[in-house]
């Protein structure tokens, strides 16, 4: 199975920088995935890991140690929409995703 | 972005009923998977819905209560039978796209049941 943690809450302040930590103990690993929840609607992708190192995708990037069982996701310059759960996600073998807690980050002016 | 749409986006049921769900992808995939996603909570995977073979479900899920199809590469259906309130819940449909490399969910059915 897998066990997924990350912290339940954090807030910033517009135009800063966030990081959220995902660590995983997995009994098979396919890939790591963040995912973007507002309330009342359906997570969306935001991105995908399966090898260490850095994935930058404009005002979001997210990062993976395969060996340390982790990962982070960082949102810079922070704007108001960015209040939402993220959820760190690990794929196994037959491709299923278990998800994390999710993270519910606050944006304040 | 992967295209996935579900019917109803929301329904209103009363206990003992069934509810069927259908999840339409605008591309053929081969896996598509069902979650659950229960108020204030994360994503619970369901089962594994794979074209031409039975769906394989997770611990705590059972076909009974979960029957589902797939009758081609681009659909799936889940029921949700015999509901309770417990049922209660949002309920997603997900498939992956490109290499495996992107996984896209439904906007889900959220799911009363009085």
């Amino acid at each position: 199975g897998q066990n997924i943690d990350q912290p339940t809450e954090m807030t910033a302040t517009e135009g800063a920088i966030v990081q959220i930590n995902c660590t995983y103990q997995t009994s098979g690993f396919n890939g790591l995935f963040w995912y973007q929840q507002h309330a009342g609607e359906a997570p969306t992708f935001l991105s995908y890991n399966v090898l260490d190192g850095l994935e930058e995708k404009g005002r979001f990037s997210s990062f993976l140690s395969r060996s340390k069982g982790y990962s982070y996701l960082l949102l810079k310059e922070l704007q108001m929409k960015d209040s939402a759960s993220y959820l760190c996600a690990v794929r196994d073998g037959d491709y299923k995703l278990s998800f994390g807690a999710g993270t519910t980050v606050t944006v304040r002016a | 972005s992967a295209v996935i749409s579900q019917k109803p986006s929301r329904d209103i049921c009363q206990r003992g009923t069934s509810l069927t769900i259908q999840c339409q992808v605008d591309s053929q995939v081969t896996m598509m998977f069902w979650y659950r996603q229960q108020p204030g909570q994360s994503l619970t995977l369901i089962a594994t819905a794979n074209q031409g073979s039975e769906a394989t479900y997770e611990s705590g899920f059972v076909i009974d209560k979960f029957p589902i199809s797939r009758p081609n590469l681009t659909f799936s259906t889940l029921t949700v039978s015999n509901m309770s309130p417990e049922d209660s819940s949002i309920y997603l449909c997900s498939a992956p796209r490109g290499d495996y490399n992107e996984q896209f969910f439904g906007p889900g059915t959220r799911l009363t049941v009085l």
